[in-house]
């Protein structure tokens, strides 16, 4: 069964530090993958997704995540936080075979020092 | 353009109490579906709706959850009877499947229902 892991429930950085989130999925095949957004008290909102076209994608609000396959890995980044950046993201997997389906990973909140 | 409509956003209930979730995809999109989130499971898929037909209810918890989906354009979610282990957030979402992959799913703002 596909699963994704995302390393550390809680980041936090530095106002205009180096935001980096980490995702890892397993699956002999590799998935379509996303990251969403998810602000306090509202629902989740894409940031970006790989569907096997170029392996670095660039999302909304700065964000990109580049998919490699050998370390199946999709991890998200974005050069410089900013307050409004604080939020939970979740990684999430769709089987190429049940492509309707997302499973999501158990989130990373993203904490943003002044 | 308007997003996922749910309704109400926020319930309170007594335990025992028939529970009913509503929402409103956007128009359009042929598939809708019911996530439930909870801080020990995380975001759950509930059940799977595409053009109006139920095809993966695999995880809805028990005979007290039901969804219909009558038309295109509303859906229920309804708990009866409800127990304080429902507590959650229920959130539906809609997006329009097999036209590209990887399709994109739009959620609404869910609907934050507590059982006491």
């Amino acid at each position: 069964a596909q699963s994704v892991t995302q390393l550390g429930s809680h980041v936090s950085v530095s106002e205009g530090a180096l935001v980096l989130l980490r995702c890892n999925y397993s699956s002999s095949v590799p998935p379509y993958l996303f990251w969403y957004v998810q602000y306090p008290n509202q629902g989740l909102q894409l940031l970006l997704k790989y569907t096997s076209a170029a392996t670095l994608v660039k999302g909304i609000n700065g964000f990109e995540a580049e998919f490699k396959k050998s370390e199946t890995s999709f991890h998200l980044t974005k050069p410089s936080a900013h307050m409004s950046d604080a939020a939970e993201y979740f990684c999430a997997v769709s089987p190429r075979d049940s492509s309707y389906k997302l499973i999501f990973g158990s989130g990373t909140r993203l904490l943003v020092r002044p | 353009d308007a997003g996922v409509i749910q309704s109400p956003r926020h319930e309170v209930t007594e335990m025992g109490q028939e529970v009913t979730l509503r929402c409103k995809p956007i128009s359009g999109h042929n598939s809708l579906f019911w996530y439930r989130q909870t801080m020990m499971r995380g975001l759950e898929l509930l059940i799977y709706f595409n053009n109006n037909v139920p095809i993966d209810d695999s995880g809805m918890p028990e005979d007290r959850f039901s969804a219909k989906m009558p038309n295109a354009s509303f859906s229920t979610l309804k708990i009866q009877p409800s127990e304080p282990r429902d507590s959650a957030v229920y959130f539906c979402a809609s997006s329009l499947v097999g036209t590209v992959p990887g399709n994109t799913i739009y959620f609404g703002e869910g609907s934050w229902l507590t059982v006491v």
